[in-house]
């Protein structure tokens, strides 16, 4: 158990709808970052957050959004959903602290776009 | 895109073996972790080597870090059943944010 805590579990939506996913971190960390896991495929970067600001992003378009809230609990949210957007979305929490940057990952929402 | 790639993609090895994965990455790093992950659920942190560190140990794990070669390998000793998972390396990079980037993992079965 890593303390993260992330929601939904499963999620159905059809294309062009828009989905908010929620994470919370674990007590103590103050960075969150989310990541898209394709079947079959390591996880990929979308951002991250830290003291409710972007702190870095991969190579997301903007339709992909989030939000950091001042618990550091975090949003996603995905607009003009699209085939491709069916993935695993992990969040991980971290206290950046001397460049350690261990991320300790939630169980992931199972996103299935139809 | 990926950084890394994982070597082999499939391991399949009998209760009690020992199992070896391989890592390559190709930029510069801080420091490099490797992760567990059990039938596409959360990963489970297992262990981080600093870029200035050469071996680490963890219970039956064993990591080691040749930054030369750009490369990483996880040793499972006494393997169980339970060990049955997929194993990502993730380079921690610095650019903006402190962000893991990720090969594309070894999928290892335990048979017993």
């Amino acid at each position: 158990e890593t303390g993260v805590t992330q929601s939904p579990t499963h999620l159905i939506k059809t294309r062009g709808q828009q989905v908010t996913l929620r994470c919370s971190s674990q007590s103590g960390h103050n960075t969150v970052s989310w990541y898209q896991q394709a079947l079959g495929q390591g996880p990929q970067f979308i951002f991250q957050y830290y003291r409710e600001e972007e702190n870095g992003r991969g190579n997301f378009p903007p339709r992909f959004s989030g939000l950091q809230f001042p618990n550091y609990s975090s949003e996603l949210n995905v607009n003009a959903l699209e085939l491709d957007d069916s993935a695993l979305y992990l969040c991980a929490s971290s206290l950046v602290q001397g460049g350690r940057n261990e991320q300790f990952f939630g169980p992931g929402t199972r996103l299935t776009v139809l | 895109s990926q950084q890394g790639e994982e070597d082999p993609q499939a391991l399949s090895i009998q209760e009690g073996e020992n199992a070896t994965m391989n890592c390559s990455y190709k930029t510069s790093i801080n420091n490099l972790q490797w992760y567990r992950q059990n039938s596409g659920r959360g990963l489970v942190h297992l262990i981080l080597i600093r870029s200035n560190e050469r071996e680490k140990h963890s219970g039956r794990l064993r990591v080691t870090l040749d930054t030369s070669k750009k490369s990483s390998s996880l040793l499972i000793t006494a393997s169980r059943a339970a060990d049955t998972a997929s194993y990502f390396c993730a380079t921690g990079v610095i650019q903006g944010a402190q962000k893991l980037v990720f090969g594309q993992g070894t999928r290892l079965t335990i048979n017993p």
